[in-house]
């Protein structure tokens, strides 16, 4: 199987704040890597989808960059309703996989 | 408007049986694979199951260890999940969720609000 981790796994920024999210694969998967972010109480939803590619209706601050085993997830300029929690997954093999998540946390 | 609605959770005993169900509108259902994630109790995304559109294959989590059972009807557009010999650490929200493509690429969008599976006696 393929282990995903995240780092950090919690991180405290303030609006406005340019912040980074990197996701690692414990084996190459291309860029077979999206993006979710999930809120308290609610389902996931998808930010980015094969590494770089942003999901429509998702605000253009929100960029996704890698190849391989390493990944980042860029928010570049905070808002208050991205306080969330956000998670990575490979979908390059079964059984499919999800990083622990970063919790990003209002400062 | 593409809409997945979960139903079927509830409490149940360990050892019990529980079938969930998931209504899909919106869309051409066939036409899609679709999966369901479970999230323990503040804990994170753990993937269970995955069904191709024409139910030709079936995947599981391996720590299922045959529990569980996908399938679908796609005149009724709806997914089920059948879970057998449940263990408290089956206690999870259960979400279901379409399998998004373009080519090679797979992703989940999008996902229902999710049903609460709880195992206690």
């Amino acid at each position: 199987d393929i282990q995903m981790t995240q780092s950090p796994s919690s991180l405290s920024a303030s609006v406005g704040d340019r912040v980074t999210i990197a996701c690692r694969a414990s084996q190459s998967i291309s860029d077979y890597l999206n993006w979710y972010q999930q809120k308290p109480g609610k389902a996931p939803e998808l930010l980015i989808f094969a590494a770089s590619s942003l999901q429509s209706g998702v605000p253009s601050r929100f960029s996704g960059s890698g190849s391989g085993t390493d990944f980042t997830l860029t928010i570049s300029s905070l808002q208050p309703e991205d306080f969330a929690i956000y998670y990575c997954q490979q979908s390059y093999s079964i059984p499919i996989t999800f990083g622990p998540g970063t919790r990003l946390e209002i400062k | 408007e593409v809409q997945l609605v979960e139903s079927g959770g509830g409490l149940v005993k360990p050892g019990g049986s529980l079938r969930l169900s998931c209504a899909a509108s919106g869309f051409s259902f066939s036409a899609y694979a679709m999966n369901w994630v479970r999230q323990a109790p503040g804990k994170g995304l753990e993937w269970v199951s995955s069904i191709t559109g024409s139910s030709a294959y079936v995947y599981y989590a391996d720590s299922l260890k045959g529990r569980f059972t996908i399938s679908r009807d796609n005149a009724k557009n709806s997914l089920y999940l059948q879970l057998n010999s449940l263990r408290a650490d089956d206690t999870a929200v259960y979400y279901c969720t379409r399998e998004d493509a373009d080519g090679d690429y797979n992703w989940f969008d999008p996902w229902g609000q999710g049903t609460l599976v709880t195992v206690s006696s």
